[in-house]
């Protein structure tokens, strides 16, 4: 099973500061149709996970941009530019090229 | 608007059944695949199986195989989780969670889950 490893798993950050999160697969997701098979996740407090990022680097239908993804292989990163107090939550990478798909442990972003 | 709304959870013993069900609308749901993840309080996100826009392929992770079986109606717009011999392992949230793509890659949009409960 491909394991799936974020960091930091827990951050706070300052409002209009960045803040990056890592997210590191224990084996390509590059499949061979050419797409990378990574997906970036929130959970907000309460609520359902919602879609982020889709393969690596595109933003979901209304996410901010603010919010950017990028990597390769099996390293990945999660970017906002400038946080806001409505982006506390946990956040989840996700890999599907293999079965079982896999998440990441999660990490906890806070405000300061 | 996308909506899915799951039922079926409750409370069951060791070794019961139960039947999860997902309604889905604001969606044409033939063309998408669909997932149902879970996660078990205070924890982390599990895939636990997936169905392609058909119904014609299905996967699970590991600790459901041959005990889970995922099924769709797409005359319902409906998405199914049998669950059989359940265990305390399988205490958690179930969430239903429509697919990116037409196979089973990227849940995108996801239910408001329901809790199932394995205890003696």
């Amino acid at each position: 099973d491909i394991v799936m490893t974020q960091t930091p798993l827990s951050l706070s950050a300052t409002p209009g500061q960045p803040a990056s999160i890592s997210c590191r697969s224990s084996q390509s997701l590059l499949h061979s149709d050419g797409k990378t098979l990574l997906f970036w996740y929130l959970q907000k407090p309460g609520q359902s996970p919602q879609l982020l990022v889709y393969e690596v680097s595109n933003r979901f239908s209304g996410v901010p941009d603010r919010f950017s993804g990028s990597g390769s292989g099996t390293d990945f990163t999660l970017r906002i530019s400038r946080v806001e107090a409505e982006d506390v939550g946990v956040y989840y990478c996700m890999q599907s090229i293999q079965v079982p798909h896999s998440f990441g442990q999660g990490t906890r972003l806070e405000i300061k | 608007e996308v909506q899915l709304v799951e039922s079926g959870g409750g409370v069951v013993r060791p070794g019961e059944s139960l039947r999860l069900s997902c309604v889905a609308s604001g969606f044409t749901f033939p063309d998408h695949g669909m997932n149902w993840v879970r996660q078990s309080v205070g924890k982390g996100l599990e895939w636990v199986a997936g169905i392609v826009w058909n119904g014609g392929t299905t996967d699970y992770t590991d600790s459901v195989k041959g005990r889970f079986t995922i099924s769709r109606d797409n005359a319902k717009n409906s998405l199914y989780l049998q669950m059989n011999s359940l265990s305390a392992e399988d205490t958690a949230l179930y969430y239903c969670a429509r697919d990116y793509y037409g196979l089973f890659l990227a849940p995108d949009y996801w239910g408001q889950g329901t809790l199932v409960t394995v205890s003696p």
